[in-house]
């Protein structure tokens, strides 16, 4: 069964302070990892998808590394409208599933 | 328009009501997805529907009835629920529903059951 880990579960920063999320995961035939943000009481929107090890995305302060077993989202620099929870999934196998982690509640403070 | 539409937001009913949510999306996508959400927990996969078939049914409840009438809108009917069935309900789209699409999410439905 695909598992999928996120660390930490809530992350409390400064303005500006730069940190990482990780999501490491357990998967037979990774098809992709995505990362979405969800906001309280909102669906999740889309941030990222990685395929492979080594590949890496960007988009404004959030950049995503992949690596075969695990995941990084890094912030860099946050702003307090960042605040909001980053959910890791994984597709693997029967490919119309995609299986999330419990995500990570990230709170910048100004 | 990127936007998938859910409603109602949020509904109360009684354990021997029958109620229905609606979602709909115009983006051409072919398949789209129910999930569950509980507070604090990451969303659960319900059901797929691809082409207006339903290709995954994740051993949900019979309580729990999807239709997909046509390509843009999906239903979600329910009946005699439980009150641990109160959640978040979120319905999502993709392009086909293959490998690596990134999912398009509404808003959800707040559904409390009492």
């Amino acid at each position: 069964e695909d598992q999928v880990t996120q660390s930490p579960e809530a992350l409390r920063l400064q303005e500006g302070e730069s940190s990482s999320l990780n999501c490491s995961y357990t998967v037979s035939g990774l098809r992709g990892l995505f990362w979405y943000r969800q906001d309280p009481g909102k669906g999740p929107e889309f941030l990222f998808t990685l395929y492979s090890a080594g590949e890496e995305k960007e988009k404004e302060r959030l950049k995503a590394t992949l690596t075969k077993k695990e995941s990084f989202l890094h912030i860099t620099a946050p702003k307090p409208e960042d605040s909001a929870t980053y959910l890791c999934a994984v597709q693997a196998g029967g490919y119309q599933k995609v299986t999330f982690g419990i995500g990570t509640k990230l709170q910048v403070i100004p | 328009d990127t936007e998938v539409t859910q409603t109602p937001k949020h509904l109360v009913m009684g354990m021997t009501n029958k109620k229905s949510l609606k979602c709909e999306q115009h983006m051409g996508h072919r398949a789209m997805y129910w999930y569950k959400q509980k507070a604090k927990k990451p969303p659960e996969l319900m059901f797929v529907y691809s082409y207006e078939k339903l290709s995954i049914n994740e051993s949900v409840p019979s309580r729990f009835s999807p239709e997909c009438p046509n390509s843009s809108l999906l239903n979600l009917h329910l009946h005699a629920l439980q009150p641990e069935d109160s959640a978040l309900y979120l319905c999502a789209s993709s392009r086909e529903g293959g490998s690596n699409e990134k999912l398009f999410f509404g808003s959800g439905t707040q559904l409390s059951v009492l």
